[in-house]
């Protein structure tokens, strides 16, 4: 079980919009730490597309965004694209128990 | 190019001894606290360790601590991890990451290697 929580899954057409969550605790999100994203595309290392609040690698288009709020955070695709069809997990610093450093469990995104 | 090239890694029975190794290219290595994180068959991400810049913090996920040793060679620009007393479920593919600060985000990701423990 991870320490935080994404939905197994989400889906979406070519050109909708998608968001994805992240639910935690006080010991991390909740305690102020910043909420980084990765994307996944199976057989490959994941590849960072979010970090520190909402802030994007060069490379990665600006149909990606981040948000928190409390003890969530969420990742949103806009035109949604097949490319953008793979893994996606949430990752923060945790300062209880669990470990320094705390993933979600991940989301397989499907463009239909 | 920011680069982590991993090596080491197999197939070995429980309670067996493996050694990850990590080469750094592209930056500067002794500014960057270094972590090994682990994805298990069809699992999602799990943290395994990290070592601060001067290897004076370490720390271990519980599941490992004392049978795994993380290290560093500032001069060779390299990461290790060695593992000993493996088990079944240590099996997964590992991977050597840089974490962008203490707290921060892990970037760039090694390649990954595959630990494959059964008897």
């Amino acid at each position: 079980q991870s320490v935080l929580t994404q939905p197994p899954s989400v889906s979406g057409a070519p050109g909708q919009r998608v968001t994805i969550s992240c639910t935690g605790s006080s010991s991390n999100i909740g305690a102020g730490y910043d909420v980084h994203w990765y994307q996944q595309v199976p057989g490959t290392p994941p590849k960072l597309v979010i970090y520190a609040k909402n802030n994007r690698p060069s490379g990665v288009p600006d149909r990606f965004s981040g948000s928190k709020s409390g003890t969530s955070a969420s990742l949103a695709i806009t035109g949604l694209q097949a490319e953008d069809e793979a893994d996606y997990y949430c990752q923060s610093y945790d300062s209880g128990l669990s470990g320094l450093w705390v993933f979600g469990g991940g989301t397989k995104l499907t463009v239909l | 190019e920011v680069q982590l090239v991993q090596s080491g890694g197999g197939l070995v029975k429980p309670g067996e001894s493996l050694r990850l190794s990590c080469a750094a290219s592209g930056f500067t290595f002794t500014s960057y606290t270094m972590n090994w994180v682990r994805q298990a068959p069809g699992k999602g991400l799990q943290w395994v360790s990290s070592i601060s810049i001067n290897s004076v913090y370490i720390d271990y996920t519980a599941s490992v601590k004392g049978r795994f040793t993380i290290s560093r060679d500032n001069a060779k620009n390299s990461l290790y991890l060695q593992m000993n007393s493996l088990r079944v479920d240590d099996t997964a593919v590992y991977y050597c990451v840089r974490a962008s600060s203490e707290r921060g985000w892990f970037d760039p990701w090694g390649q990954g290697t595959r630990v494959t423990v059964s008897s």
